[in-house]
């Protein structure tokens, strides 16, 4: 098992719509969550971060954390073009001494007009 | 801040060349990271260094894959000999942060072995 997962994607969804990209993590230890996006060519970058149980909104991002379940995921209301991108969960997983960001593979997402 | 500084942006050689592949972190950022991203494998960290020492080198596919960082603001990933296999965007990230939470990219080299 993957330590890190997400639905494989893609994802296609109209203008104005809400996306909902979903993560789960092997790691019960695993505390701090962030979602990162990578428009195509580009370099990965932090969009949201979350380390409690429940919803984090900033904008038009929600991120949701379900610790019991092993679950994050991440809603994207009324979608616009420029959101089409990859979205890579990732997860801190600690080895004996230390912890290290670990990615998942990402979802594609295209927000079609 | 110019922010992660990272060269060459492409990168084409051939099987069996030595490959330098180099990274400036920014300013004040203890933490660097080297990443390798492919579309089979997607992002895998591959070294990450704590003010300049190695803290883990588990994900280094093998011995042809070394990395340095001799200072706070320079690092290299080599490649010696490359293969066609290694072919793959390498990024480089730094962080404040000790797990290094918040990672900010490099804009990543293009690295075509033929």
């Amino acid at each position: 098992q993957k330590e890190v997962e997400q639905n494989s994607g893609p994802l296609s969804v109209p203008e104005g719509a809400i996306a909902s990209l979903n993560c789960t993590y092997s790691d019960r230890g695993s505390q701090s969550f962030f979602w990162y996006r990578q428009y195509s060519g580009k370099s990965p970058e932090l969009i949201m971060s979350i380390y409690s149980n429940g919803d984090k909104e900033d904008g038009r991002f929600t991120a949701q954390l379900n610790k019991a379940s092993q679950y994050v995921s991440l809603l994207i209301r009324d979608s616009q073009p420029s959101d089409s991108a990859t979205y890579l969960c990732a997860v801190i997983t600690w080895g004996t001494s230390y912890g290290k960001l670990t990615f998942g593979q990402g979802t594609i997402l295209t927000v079609h007009p | 801040d110019a922010g992660v500084i990272q060269s060459p942006r492409h990168e084409v050689t051939e099987m069996g060349q030595e490959v330098t592949l180099r990274c400036k972190p920014i300013s004040g950022h203890d933490y660097l990271f080297w990443y390798r991203q492919t579309m089979m494998r997607g992002l895998e960290l591959l070294i990450y260094f704590n003010n300049n020492v190695p803290i883990d080198d588990s994900g280094m596919p093998e011995d042809r894959f070394s990395a340095k960082m001799p200072n706070a603001s320079f690092s290299t990933l080599k490649i010696q000999p490359s293969e066609p296999r290694d072919s793959a965007v390498y990024f480089c990230a730094s962080s404040p942060d000790p797990q290094g939470e918040t990672q900010y990219f490099g804009p990543g080299t293009r690295l075509l072995v033929l």
